[in-house]
């Protein structure tokens, strides 16, 4: 089972900053959060992840609360093209981390 | 750099019949991983190969097999298919380094959307 917990779905008006939040309470010391998005009829695109600190890039921002157990994503000036379903993911590192996706956040951004 | 690749997009199959798709994984990658996503639902772990071997398997039955090519392009067999195989299958790649606990990141293919009559 998914160890995330999200919102069904999220509105946001085009050119605001869409806020993204997760739940990962029972999240362990050597998981990191990750973030993908998967856009209709495509496979699911990376978007960022971190372990303990605030992460940016050319994408979005990941915001990790200090104990760790729960997270933003915040896409800084949404687009209607960010329309997707938007999904936190705990993993640990290694190579048997594979992706435990839930059902995500359905993100529709309105002009 | 080339991304993830799979064969075909489409594909429909009868109940009882078998099928494989294929996957070229990105360039450099050494770990190929599969997922099955059903309409509405989060795309749910299949296995994943490393380094040829699998290391890694999610809650499927046997009839659900793969392998991984020494070029690390792999394919997902499935046998006996039933109406509830009907599903979006997706290939991701990633790069695992030799540090046991170092973090890495996957590639996802567009998938193949099977249908099961």
């Amino acid at each position: 089972d998914a160890k995330t917990t999200q919102p069904t779905s999220m509105d946001c008006a085009e050119g605001r900053a869409a806020n993204l939040p997760c739940n990962h309470s029972t999240i362990s010391g050597n998981e990191y959060v990750y973030w993908y998005r998967q856009i209709h009829s495509q496979g699911p695109q990376y978007i960022i992840h971190g372990l303990k600190n605030n992460e940016t890039n050319e994408m979005a921002s990941l915001i990790i609360t200090e104990d760790r157990k729960s997270s933003t994503l915040i896409l800084p000036h949404a687009t209607l093209r960010d329309t997707a379903v938007y999904y936190c993911i705990v993993r640990r590192g290694g190579s048997q981390g594979n992706l435990i996706f839930g059902k995500g956040t359905k993100l529709s951004v309105k002009p | 750099e080339t991304g993830v690749t799979q064969s075909p997009t489409h594909l429909i199959k009868t109940r009882g019949q078998q099928v494989t798709l294929r996957c070229s994984s990105q360039s450099g990658h050494n770990t190929v991983s599969w997922y099955q996503q059903a309409l509405g639902q989060g795309p749910q772990f299949i296995f994943q190969y490393y380094r040829e071997e699998e290391n890694g398997r999610g809650n499927f039955p046997p009839r659900f097999s793969g392998l991984q090519f020494p070029n690390y392009s792999s394919e997902l067999n499935v046998n006996a298919l039933e109406l509830d195989d009907s599903a979006l299958y997706l290939c991701a790649s990633s790069l695992v380094p030799p540090d046991p606990g170092a973090n890495y990141g996957y590639t996802f293919g567009s998938g193949t959307r099977l249908t099961v009559v």
